[in-house]
């Protein structure tokens, strides 16, 4: 099935780093969501967007629309060892008449105390 | 509030069965849409229901199929198991029908196929 490119796949950084992972597509989106995954468990939604150059927080993370709507970049500033996790954008589109999310390859990130 | 909610948590079935999982979304969310997610991917979509009616399929068999009850809660469906059928079914609900609405995920079902 169809997914969205995210990259880096996977990084390990110090406790106290920021970190920045951006999700690219050939496809324009008019939604796009971050979610954290940790093992086991479902998806949880950290930030949704819904408009091109649209920059929104939650906290210590930080999320962007990409202006071009092709794109959707995260960043998590002082990251702590409880960070760990999955990360995957989502972009959401109609197709077909149905409003869909697309989900990323994912970013999982560790975070070394 | 209590969020979506899915059962069972596992389970484990012989290729060739049925399976039936099971989701209630949060209260108030009268859309309901199924994912797969495989170990080391991303979720992929399976079926979106809005108010009972099927508003939007992924690229799955025949073998998987879905409805949504009266009270909003939701059935996946999956007939004649393959070992390619073992993944994590998420299941996630919005308070529309998806357009520009965020999706909330349940703990999921994790199906293994022998």
């Amino acid at each position: 099935g169809q997914q969205l490119n995210q990259s880096p796949q996977s990084m390990f950084i110090q406790e106290g780093e920021d970190v920045s992972m951006n999700c690219t597509s050939s496809s324009i989106f008019n939604t796009w969501l971050w979610y954290k995954q940790e093992p086991g468990e479902g998806p949880v939604l950290l930030i949704a967007l819904y408009k091109a150059g649209e920059l929104t927080s939650n906290g210590r993370l930080t999320a962007q629309f990409g202006i071009t709507r092709k794109d959707s970049f995260l960043n998590i500033s002082a990251s702590i060892p409880s960070d760990v996790g999955i990360y995957f954008c989502a972009g959401g589109r109609t197709t077909s008449g149905t409003y869909k999310y697309i989900f990323g390859t994912g970013t999982r990130l560790k975070v070394l105390a | 509030d209590a969020g979506v909610t899915q059962s069972p948590t596992h389970l484990i079935k012989t290729r060739g069965q049925h399976v039936t999982l099971r989701c209630s979304p949060i209260s108030g969310h009268k859309s309901v849409s199924w994912y797969q997610q495989v170990l080391g991917q991303g979720p992929q979509f399976i079926f979106q229901y809005y108010e009972k009616e099927e508003r939007g399929r992924g690229n799955f068999p025949d073998r998987f199929s879905a409805r949504q009850f009266p009270n909003y809660s939701s059935e996946l469906n999956v007939n004649a198991l393959l070992l390619g059928d073992s993944a994590l079914y998420l299941c996630a609900s919005s308070p529309d029908r998806g357009g520009s609405y965020e999706q909330y995920f349940g703990p999921g079902t994790r199906l293994t196929v022998t």
